[in-house]
This record gives structure tokens, sequence and C-alpha cells, in this order.
């Protein structure tokens, strides 16, 4: 059974950085692609980008285009997401998933979330 | 870019209810349509892909069809444990856009 498992929850301030973690075990990491989404307390879904584990080619929503990161540690089975400059709007639960095997871009597993919260 | 709608935002319905949630696309995407359930306080779930093929474990109550723009999501008969919100997304291509979700209580 594939397990994503995502690092803990972070207190940041505006135009810091924050890196999360997400480690995926029972699969073979690098045939799959790692998606981020985000959720705003008490809004909807919003797809942040995704890696692929075996070539690490990345692609990112326009939305955060120029903000955010992902790469991905092989040997670790481990993906990242780091976003930059963060706002007081960037205070959301950020999930990761991976792909469906067979179809990649649907987001078959999902890790607990994780929580930002950007405050001075 | 390509938008998700869904209706109604919100629908109260009784146990035993049939229940429909329409997703629409603003171009054409083809059958590369998800749906995802989120319990209160949960993750999010992967219930339906490619329109219509259930998720392993998902109870065949859940119906999925559509194709193009125009999709729906159906369950046949409401159970306590379906309130949730439920999401559309679709994924023909980069951005793999949400829906804005439809709020299900019972």
């Amino acid at each position: 059974q594939v397990q994503i498992v995502q690092s803990g929850p972070e207190v940041k301030e505006p135009g810091a950085s924050v890196k999360l973690s997400c480690k995926a075990s029972a699969y073979t990491f690098t045939k799959y692609l790692i998606h981020w989404v985000r959720q705003a307390p008490g809004q909807g879904l919003e797809w942040m980008g995704w890696i692929n584990g075996g070539n690490s080619d990345t692609r990112y929503s326009q939305t955060f285009q120029g903000r955010v990161t992902i790469t991905r540690d092989t040997s670790a089975s481990t993906a990242y997401m780091e976003l930059s400059s963060l706002r007081y709007e960037d205070t959301a639960v950020y999930y990761c998933a991976s792909g469906l095997s067979g179809q990649q871009l649907v987001l078959g597993y999902w890790g607990q979330g994780a929580l930002v919260t950007v405050s001075s | 870019d390509i938008q998700m709608t869904q209706s109604p935002s919100s629908l109260s319905a009784s146990v035993g209810d049939r229940v429909t949630i329409t997703c629409r696309a603003s171009q054409d995407i083809g059958n590369y349509l998800t749906w995802y359930q989120q319990k209160p306080g949960k993750v999010p779930k992967l219930l339906i892909f490619a329109t219509s093929t259930l998720q392993s474990g998902v109870p065949s109550r859940f119906r999925g069809s559509g194709s193009g723009t125009d999709f729906t999501l159906t369950i046949s008969s409401l159970q306590p444990e379906d309130v949730a919100t439920y999401y559309c997304q679709k994924y023909n291509s980069a951005p793999l856009t949400f829906g804005p979700g439809t709020k299900v209580d019972v």
C-alpha cells in the first residue's frame, strides 16, 4: 500500500521561505509524479505543480511561478516543495500526492497535509 | 487556462436520496476528469477518474458520467458517511484545475 508522509507544521514570517517534505514508501518513487496542492482555511483545493520522480522534470501553476520550487531526492524517496516570499495569504494546508499508476495526472495517494502559518 | 465550475455550491438531502453534482469545463477536456471527496477535517480522497472509473474501494453508489465540457457525479442513495465536499478536477493538461467544490450535507 502506497504511503505518503509529510513533514510537520511550520510557522513563518512574511517574506520568509518554507520547505516541506513528502516521503513516499511502498512503491517505486522514480516511476511516479508527485503533486503539490494547497488549501487555504475554509477554501478549496489549488494545484501548485508536480515533479517527475524519475527525471526531475517539473511543471508549475502560473499562480506560483517564480515562487515555488519542487525538487526530489530519489535516494530518500522524498519530494520537497519550497515556497518563497511568503505572504499572509499563503497560510494553508499543503498536501502532496502521488500520481496513480498508469494515470500520473490523477492524484491517487495523498499525504496527511502540513499546515503552514504565515504570521508576524 | 481552462476554468472549472461546479453546481450547486452546496446542497442538503436526506438519507436515501439521489444526489447529482454538476461540473463544467470552459473548454473540451475529453474524459480527463476526476472527482475527489473531502470529509470535514480530512484529507481529500480520489473517488473517480477518467470521468467514470471508480477508484478501488469506492462504493458503487457513486457514479460519474459526461464528456467534453459537462460532467456529473451522482450518488444513487445518499448515506450519512457521504457528508463531504466534492471537487472535480480536470487533468487533460497542466494546470490541473479544481472546481470550487460542492458541499453535501445530510
